[in-house]
């Protein structure tokens, strides 16, 4: 079975502070998503990676970076944390081939005080 | 652009019974998938089902199945004798075959089951 680990489920940041979300695959995907989700609002698209130190704007790309140095890892990171920024974050991987699906860790719950 | 229209945002079933969700969508293009996600209540987004678009046969794994109209860009999902584990978040979401990244995802159906 594919395993997407994200490293926190739950974290508290403060407004002004740089925040980093980490994601592992285990699949040896090529592709590996960043989504927010919000309630009414479904899950919308921040940035993609479909190869190590590759990387595309989603949606919703502003305030918001990202780094894929090994084809396993890929990070999100909030370079200065806003409140709005207060959201459930899951990082997804994908083979991308013919109708294989995406693959979805258990999401980062993150409130920015 | 395509669209993913999720229309009913809560639903309720009884244990055992059926009940289906309803999902829409909007392209131009004529080779893609569909997907149903359901999100519990633990998080961890899972596949139920998927759907190619040049299949006409409809999808189905156990318990689940789906009517996909090509034509009407319609995609329900059908849930057949109901379990209180099947109580989620359920997402309809449709990605083009040119592309293997973008999923664009429906806002969702709260499903809820009573016993």
């Amino acid at each position: 079975d594919v395993k997407v680990t994200q490293s926190s489920r739950y974290l508290v940041k403060r407004t002004g502070e740089k925040v980093f979300l980490e994601c592992v695959q285990d699949m040896d995907h090529e592709n590996m998503f960043w989504y927010r989700q919000d309630p009414g609002l479904g899950l919308r698209l921040i940035y993609f990676s479909y190869d190590v130190k590759m990387k595309e704007k989603g949606d919703i790309p502003e305030g918001y970076s990202v780094s894929r140095e090994k084809k396993e890892r890929f990070s999100l990171i909030l370079e200065s944390a806003s409140t709005n920024q207060t959201s459930m974050y899951l990082c997804a991987s994908s083979s991308g081939q013919g109708s294989q699906p995406q693959h979805f860790g258990d999401g980062t719950r993150l409130s920015i005080l | 652009a395509q669209t993913v229209t999720q229309s009913q945002p809560e639903m309720s079933v009884q244990e055992a019974e059926t009940v289906t969700l309803s999902c829409t969508y909007d392209t131009s293009e004529s080779d893609y998938y569909l997907f149903w996600y359901k999100q519990p209540p633990s998080r961890q987004m899972i596949l139920v089902i998927r759907q190619e678009a040049y299949k006409q046969q409809n999808a189905t794994e156990n318990r689940f199945s789906v009517n996909f109209q090509k034509a009407a860009k319609s995609f329900s999902l059908k849930i057949s004798d109901s379990q209180l584990g099947d109580a989620a978040m359920y997402f309809c979401a449709y990605r083009s075959a040119r592309r293997a990244d973008k999923l664009i995802f429906g806002t969702g159906t709260r499903l809820q089951v009573f016993p």
